[in-house]
């Protein structure tokens, strides 16, 4: 159980273009959704909170402009980087929560997106 | 700003050998505490969770959490050359999980 899904795995784009990300729980419904970036080396920042129905939370520092969070089911959020720019390449993970225990989470196995 | 601290490593240790993994956190009142694994190129993966104080074994895994020192660690027992990975110790605080910088574990065969 707590499968997360999250394509697409890679992505190469173009500066000035936008990527979408999708994040999906497959066996759980998940009130809340998270969305982290880790770049090489480093640890994951956690860049917003998205619960289901609601506008997402940004963190401190996070542009939500540039980066479009919709979590429009309990199974399904997406992650919109716009404009993207090479300062945006990043491995890009989401996790998901299910009711009630929004302490555990369980990761997606993340995208890797190069923007040339 | 709540902080979880780690030694970055790299720690190496030879293989069938107990590995150890430390953490600090500065929140007093941080309630949950979780280890995460996670190879090269990969998304973590939840290895264990620990809310009381003492210590929670999980196979060869061993989570130790006291709380008056702020102080959180794992074991892993008969260490296997596919443990080595980066481990990341997380707080759960404010709703959201704050996590280390990780300690790159090696096991050498």
């Amino acid at each position: 159980g707590a499968v997360v899904s999250q394509h697409p795995s890679r992505v190469i784009c173009k500066s000035g273009t936008s990527v979408k990300i999708e994040c999906r729980s497959l066996d759980f419904q998940a009130t809340t959704m998270f969305w982290y970036r880790q770049f090489p080396k480093q640890s994951l920042m956690l860049m917003a909170t998205s619960n289901e129905g609601s506008k997402a939370t940004y963190e401190q520092g996070v542009e939500k402009d540039k980066f479009l969070i919709n979590h429009a089911s309990l199974t399904l959020s997406t992650l919109t980087v716009t404009s993207a720019h090479p300062e945006d390449s990043s491995f890009y993970i989401c996790s998901a929560s299910a009711p009630g225990v929004t302490d555990t989470q369980y990761f997606g196995p993340g995208t890797r997106l190069t923007v040339l | 700003q709540k902080e979880v601290e780690q030694n970055s490593g790299p720690l190496s240790v030879p293989e069938g050998a107990i590995a150890s993994l430390n953490c600090t956190y500065s929140d007093r009142g941080s309630q949950s505490f979780f280890w995460y694994r996670q190879y090269s190129g990969k998304s973590p993966e939840l290895i264990m969770f620990i809310y009381s104080n003492g210590d929670k074994e999980d196979g060869r895994f061993t989570a130790q959490l006291n709380k008056a020192s702020q102080y959180v660690s794992l074991l892993i027992r008969d260490s296997q050359p596919s443990d080595s990975a980066t481990y990341l110790c997380a707080v759960f605080w404010a709703q959201k999980l704050v996590f280390g910088q990780g300690t790159r574990l090696t096991i050498n065969p």
